[in-house]
């Protein structure tokens, strides 16, 4: 069945320090979800990627959706402890599904 | 606006005992979905609904697990007999358009079976 595999798994930074997460998809996506969950609260979306080689960005987080959309990338710049949590992408099919990666566990040091 | 719903918000049973979550999603919201999370599996959806309509169910672990959505504002996880490995936190999330817009979760069902 189609998969979201998310990299890495866990990720500290000092504060300042940049951060990327990765997502790929066995399967090309309609459309690529990023969401951030604080530590006891829940999901929340961040943005929504559409179209082939798509770039937005949000103030120090850039986010990407590959040329085949199968792959994304988050990476925030100057990371802040503001930034903790875990960042989940989740790829859309045509089905209606939307398939979510495991995340990737930020953990900020000041 | 009021978010997605759900109650209750934390739930300690014992193994054996029926567990009933309940989810309000946003008014005006066609798809309604449920979540489990925990940190073995991570975020697995169990089941999703269009209009009232459960449409995939593949993600309901086993027969003891049942959804139930009677009318647009309403819908119902139900576990019946509990097992410690049901412990986790159950999301109900609802959207427009399902998978081609935006999410919204609520803030959890924190259930812990013992």
């Amino acid at each position: 069945g189609q998969q979201v595999m998310q990299i890495p798994q866990y990720q500290h930074v000092q504060e300042g320090e940049d951060f990327t997460t990765y997502c790929n998809s066995s399967t090309t996506l309609s459309n690529i979800q990023w969401y951030k969950q604080r530590p006891g609260g829940h999901p929340v979306f961040l943005i929504q990627l559409v179209k082939s080689g798509e770039v937005k960005k949000q103030k120090r987080l850039t986010f990407q959706f590959g040329e085949a959309k199968k792959n994304s990338s988050l990476h925030i710049t100057a990371t802040q402890t503001t930034d903790v949590g875990t960042y989940f992408c989740a790829g859309g099919s045509t089905l209606g599904r939307l398939y979510f990666g495991r995340g990737t566990q930020l953990t900020v040091w000041p | 606006d009021a978010g997605v719903i759900q109650s209750p918000r934390h739930e300690v049973t014992e193994m054996g005992q029926e567990v009933t979550l309940r989810c309000k999603p946003i008014s005006g919201h066609d798809y309604l979905f449920w979540y489990r999370q925990t940190m073995m599996r991570g975020l697995e959806l169990l089941i999703y609904f269009n209009n009232n309509v459960p449409i995939d169910d593949s993600g309901m672990p086993e027969d003891r697990f049942s959804a139930k959505m009677p009318n647009a504002s309403f819908s119902t996880l139900k576990i019946q007999p509990s097992e410690p490995r049901d412990s986790a936190v159950y999301f109900c999330a609802s959207s427009t358009l399902g998978a081609e817009n935006t999410i919204y979760f609520g803030e959890g069902s924190w259930l812990t079976v013992v």
